[in-house]
Order: C-alpha cells, then structure tokens, then sequence
C-alpha cells in the first residue's frame, strides 16, 4: 500500500491567516491526489482533486500543488468556517489510503 | 441532486450480523463505482473497499477482504456495507461516497457522501 504522511498533524492559526499543509507519498505517484474537509460531526468533502484541480463550489482561497511524492494543501486567508480536519488520499494504487488528517485550530 | 442516504444507527452484540444501506439518487447508479470508508472514534478515515453497481464488480481493501461484504442493488439504487460476525472493533462511522466521475473516466476521488452510519458493538 502506498502510505501518505500529512504535517502537520494539527496546526493553529486566526482568521485571515495563511495555512499550508503539506502531504508526502511513500512512493511517486504523479498527480493522483485528492484532499478533503471533515468538520466534526459530518462527513468528509471532496476540495481538490488531480492535486490541483478545485472542485465545483470550492471557494478560490483553497490551492492544491505538487506531483510526485510531496503535495501542499493552501488555505490563502483563513476563514471562521475553514476550522476543520484535512485529509489528503491517493488515487494512484488500489487500496486507496489517505493521510492522517491534519486539524487546523483556532489560535 | 445527486444524495446519497445511509441507514439509521446501530447498536449490536459481538458475533451479530448486520447489513447497513446507501441510497443513491439524482444521477445514474449503474455508471459510478461507490465506495465504502471507516472511521473509527477519533479517527483517519480508511478505504474498505468499491463496487460498480453495472456489473458488480467489487474491489476490497486487503485489511477488509473477508472481514465484510459489499454488494449493490441496482433496482432500489442502494449499495450495503454487510458483516455476518461483528467485533467490538467493529465500532465506528462507516460512509458511502460515489465516484466523482463515471465508469473509468478520471481518477478515483469521491464525493458526495452520504452522512455517515454509526455502528455500536457492544456486550
């Protein structure tokens, strides 16, 4: 299985702040990258898949980059509803896996 | 729209079996692979498995093959997630979530999800 590796595993940030959170692959897997949102309580939502392509209805200040092993999840100003746990998944090799989840918390 | 609806909670005994639903509407259930994620308390979130409902053809997890059963009915548009022997580690949200593209087309990301059933087992 490929394994991802989140970091961090939470970080804590204020409203209009720039959060980066970064996603490494145990091995290459060119763009076959997706990242979610889970607020607690609810289900997960897809945000960015193919690594960098925005998924209908996602707000612009949310940007996916990377290829190959290391991928970075940005949030360009932090908003009071973007508080929540990211996961990033691998679409490359079956069984999908995804990352461990990083929590973003308010300062 | 396209939803997906999971059945209620559940609170079952070790060695119970049990069999929890996925109702799809809004779009065609027979072209989208639906997938099945555990989330255990405080908990990542780990993919179990697949089944396109055309053909059922159903991939598992390693971590899941022979733990649990997927299956499809394209009839009632309705995927199910089933155990014949559950475990207290069992315990957990398991959600359904439908392929974001049809059939083989693009890459195996999901969304949307259903919202999640609570599975309880305990003595």
């Amino acid at each position: 299985d490929i394994q991802m590796t989140q970091s961090p595993s939470s970080v804590s940030a204020s409203v209009g702040d720039r959060v980066t959170i970064t996603c490494r692959a145990s091995q290459g897997m060119s763009n076959w990258l997706a990242w979610y949102q889970q607020k607690p309580g609810r289900a997960p939502q897809l945000l960015i898949f193919a690594a960098y392509t925005l998924q209908s209805g996602v707000p612009s200040r949310f940007s996916g980059s990377g290829s190959g092993t290391d991928f970075t999840l940005t949030i360009s100003s932090l908003q009071p509803e973007d508080f929540a746990t990211y996961y990033c998944q691998q679409a490359s090799s079956f069984p999908w896996t995804f990352g461990q989840g990083t929590k973003v918390e308010v300062k | 729209e396209v939803q997906l609806v999971q059945s209620g909670a559940e609170v079952k005994k070790p060695g119970e079996s049990l069999k929890i639903s996925c109702k799809a509407s809004g779009y065609s259930f027979s072209n989208y692979w639906i997938g099945w994620v555990r989330q255990m308390p405080g908990k990542g979130l780990e993919w179990m498995g697949n089944i396109y409902p055309g053909d059922s053809d159903t991939r598992y997890s390693p971590s899941f093959q022979g733990q649990v059963t997927i299956s499809a009915d394209k009839s009632v548009t309705t995927a199910y997630l089933q155990w014949y022997s559950l475990k207290a580690s069992d315990t957990a949200m398991y959600y359904c979530a439908r392929r974001l593209s049809p059939a083989a087309a693009g890459g195996d990301w999901f969304d949307p999800w259903g919202q999640g059933t609570l599975v309880i087992v305990s003595s």
